[in-house]
């Protein structure tokens, strides 16, 4: 069964850096776009990026643009959300979630991952 | 951008009823308008997406209708496992959510 784990969340000061991890497995990874989005209690879900199945495009949320980079080594299905120049309000429950229809951008997120706290504060 | 509003924000049913979720959307759409539930502690799961395909594995309870910017999720005799949030997506726009609780 198709399985997304997310890892790497925790507490940052503002102005710093984390990396989060996404292992996936029960699909065939290289055929899939996979996406990053956030969850706050005020803010609902907010949808952060996106990256092609093969990792030659990238897309962001203006919200993050220029701060975060969305990665992937198809070698160990793997996906990675880089984040910089952190904000109190990037604090959030992060998921990834797995693009519905291969080799595509449908913004259908069939398959979500349990999800990982970032928690932006000094 | 295009914005999701959904309606009611919360609502009260008991088991048994049918319970209709709507989102309006800014502008007309075309492509893909999903449906998630969402309970404490978990992710998202997705019910419907392209408005009325009823992913695998989701009860037949389920269903997703609409066009054009009114879009509409009923759920045909509520079950106890069916309290949650819903959400409505379309692109990259998340709807606000409706919380349907005990009655």
């Amino acid at each position: 069964q198709v399985q997304l784990v997310e890892s790497g969340g925790g507490v940052v000061q503002p102005g710093g850096s984390l990396r989060l991890s996404c292992a996936a497995s029960g699909f065939t990874f290289t055929n899939y776009g996979i996406h990053w989005v956030r969850q706050t209690p005020v803010k609902g879900l907010e949808w952060v990026a996106f990256i092609r199945y093969d990792g030659s495009k990238q897309w962001y949320a203006d919200s993050v643009k220029g701060r975060f980079t969305i990665s992937r080594d198809n070698s160990q299905s793997t996906l990675y959300l880089q984040m910089n120049s952190l904000r109190a309000e990037d604090s959030a429950i992060y998921y990834c979630a797995k693009d519905g229809v291969a080799a595509a951008l449908t913004y259908y997120f069939e398959y979500w991952g349990q999800g990982t706290l970032v928690t932006v504060s000094s | 951008d295009i914005q999701m509003t959904q309606s009611p924000s919360a609502l009260s049913a008991s088991v048994g009823d049918r319970v209709t979720i709507t989102c309006r959307t800014s502008q007309s759409i075309s492509s893909y308008l999903n449906w998630y539930q969402q309970k404490p502690g978990k992710a998202p799961k997705v019910l419907i997406y392209a408005v009325s395909n009823l992913q695998s594995g989701v009860p037949s309870r389920f269903s997703g209708s609409g066009s054009g910017t009114d879009f509409t999720l009923t759920i045909n005799s509520l079950q106890p496992e069916d309290f949650a949030t819903y959400y409505c997506q379309q692109s990259y726009t998340f709807g606000g959510g409706t919380k349907v609780e005990i009655k």
